[in-house]
């Protein structure tokens, strides 16, 4: 089946612009997750999904950053006056319940975001 | 808090010889622990996980970690390695309740494999 998609898959924009992200999660899970990666640096949590429970934004670098999830499905990341360190590769995971912590993440290829 | 230690930024081996990839954790409790692999310009792909029991998991593409709980590690290991084993390696862990959803990831290595 499907997996996890994103778009686009890269993202050249100016500082001080907004730019928006898209992840489709594998159809049926209720978890999303998205992280950021940025070189030499692992991966940093963001935000989470959970079907229909208010998200944990405990992630989110600052008030720049928010996201939101409609209808349980599609997610979108929204980055305000992008900034010159918001540079990184931005990566989507979905899973299946995550109230289940043995639950395994399936992720998207990412979205690659250079802010000139 | 829960954390994770992947110690070694890059690993080197030759095709053909054992590879060793490390990972210690700390939680407080039981753990669930993973490991996936990125390659170039992908997303993160599953390769195993420890939930319970054997304490040796085995994996996709051949891979297999042992857990030991009274070392708290984790290590990523396959007895011959290959060239397109090269990638970087991500360990993850998660408390197995009491705690966050979210699961910790370690800041990943590189695994080179030379012909």
């Amino acid at each position: 089946g499907a997996g996890v998609s994103q778009s686009p898959s890269n993202k050249v924009t100016e500082k001080g612009k907004d730019v928006e992200l898209r992840c489709d999660p594998i159809s049926g899970h209720t978890a999303l997750y998205w992280y950021r990666q940025s070189l030499g640096q692992g991966l940093e949590f963001l935000i989470y999904f959970q079907g229909n429970s208010a998200p944990d934004k405990s992630g989110l670098p600052s008030d720049r950053f928010s996201a939101e999830r409609t209808g349980g499905s599609v997610s979108t990341l929204t980055i305000q006056r992008t900034q010159q360190e918001d540079s990184a590769v931005y990566l989507c995971a979905s899973s299946l319940d995550s109230g289940r912590e043995q639950e395994t993440q399936y992720f998207g290829p990412g979205t690659r975001l250079l802010v000139l | 808090a829960q954390s994770v230690a992947q110690p070694e930024d890059q690993v080197n081996v030759a095709e053909g010889n054992p590879l060793t990839v490390k990972c210690t954790y700390s939680v407080s409790g039981n753990p669930y622990l993973f490991w996936y692999v990125q390659y170039p310009n992908r997303g993160l792909q599953f390769l195993l996980k420890y939930i319970t029991g054997d304490n040796l998991v085995k994996g996709s593409y051949g891979f297999e970690a042992e857990f030991n709980k009274s070392q708290t590690s984790f290590h990523l290991k396959k007895p011959s390695a290959l060239v397109s084993d090269s990638a970087l390696y991500f360990c993850a862990v998660r408390v197995t309740s009491g705690g966050s959803y979210i699961p910790t990831f370690g800041r990943g290595t590189s695994l080179i494999v030379h012909p």
